[in-house]
């Protein structure tokens, strides 16, 4: 299953709301996840099954979809929020990541 | 205190062979599900293997079948990835990670909740 981010970059300033799409390449229900990763360091999970929030990740953080197209949403930007994000496919193996968005000051 | 440490990467020239090695610390190990992810020089993140708590099941990605093999030891809590065969395009910073396996309305999700620091592989001549 491929998996396609959109765009895979953007500028956006501290309180801006921020939407990433992922889109499968076949339907995969709501099985997806996304992770955060800052430069040199290990990526976090932030989400799973599309939308319900990993404990501690802020409520800033939110996630939708099922099927082929999903969204990752965050809103009010913080400065610490600023990183790459990746979606996850686990409806079949192999597993399968976006080729990432990266999130940058503006 | 939850912990992932690898170890075991390298240069090593095409063709050649390396051991990964992932020591966890703070659960426990024999639990979970555990991966193998990868990250070449300044490219996304790709997932390579992962191993069921009990060894049971495995699952590889395509470009590594054959050539790699994931396995653990739960007795000594770690987490392996013998590499052959060895090819410039295996170059990446490894990471393994633990899988929580989140279960919710019949279905198990992938939640990798939990990551190392990553070991160095370079694959060169």
């Amino acid at each position: 299953i491929q998996m396609t981010q959109s765009p895979s970059s953007l500028s956006a300033s501290v309180g801006d709301r921020v939407t990433i799409t992922c889109r499968a390449s076949q339907g995969i229900r709501n099985e997806l996840g996304w992770y955060q990763q800052k430069p040199g360091k290990a990526p976090k999970f932030l989400i799973y099954a599309a939308s319900s929030l990993e404990s501690g990740v802020p409520s800033r953080f939110s996630g939708s979809g099922s099927g082929t197209d999903f969204t990752l949403t965050i809103s009010n930007l913080q400065p610490e929020d600023f990183a790459t994000y990746y979606c996850l496919q686990d409806y079949n193996y192999p597993r399968t990541f976006g080729q990432g968005t990266k999130v940058e000051i503006k | 205190e939850v912990h992932l440490v690898e170890s075991g990467g390298g240069l090593v020239q095409p063709g050649g062979s390396l051991r990964l090695s992932c020591e966890a610390s703070g659960f426990t190990f024999s639990s979970f599900w555990m991966a193998w992810v990868r990250q070449a020089p300044g490219k996304g993140l790709e997932w390579v293997a992962n191993i069921r708590g009990d060894g049971s099941k495995i699952n590889y990605v395509d470009s590594v079948k054959g050539r790699f093999t994931i396995s653990r030891d739960n007795a000594k809590d770690s987490l392996y990835l013998q590499m052959n065969s060895l090819r410039a395009e295996d170059t990446s910073l490894y990471y393994c990670a633990r899988d929580s396996n989140h279960y919710d309305s019949g279905i198990y999700y992938d939640t990798f909740d939990m990551w190392g620091q990553g070991t160095m592989v370079t694959v060169s001549s």
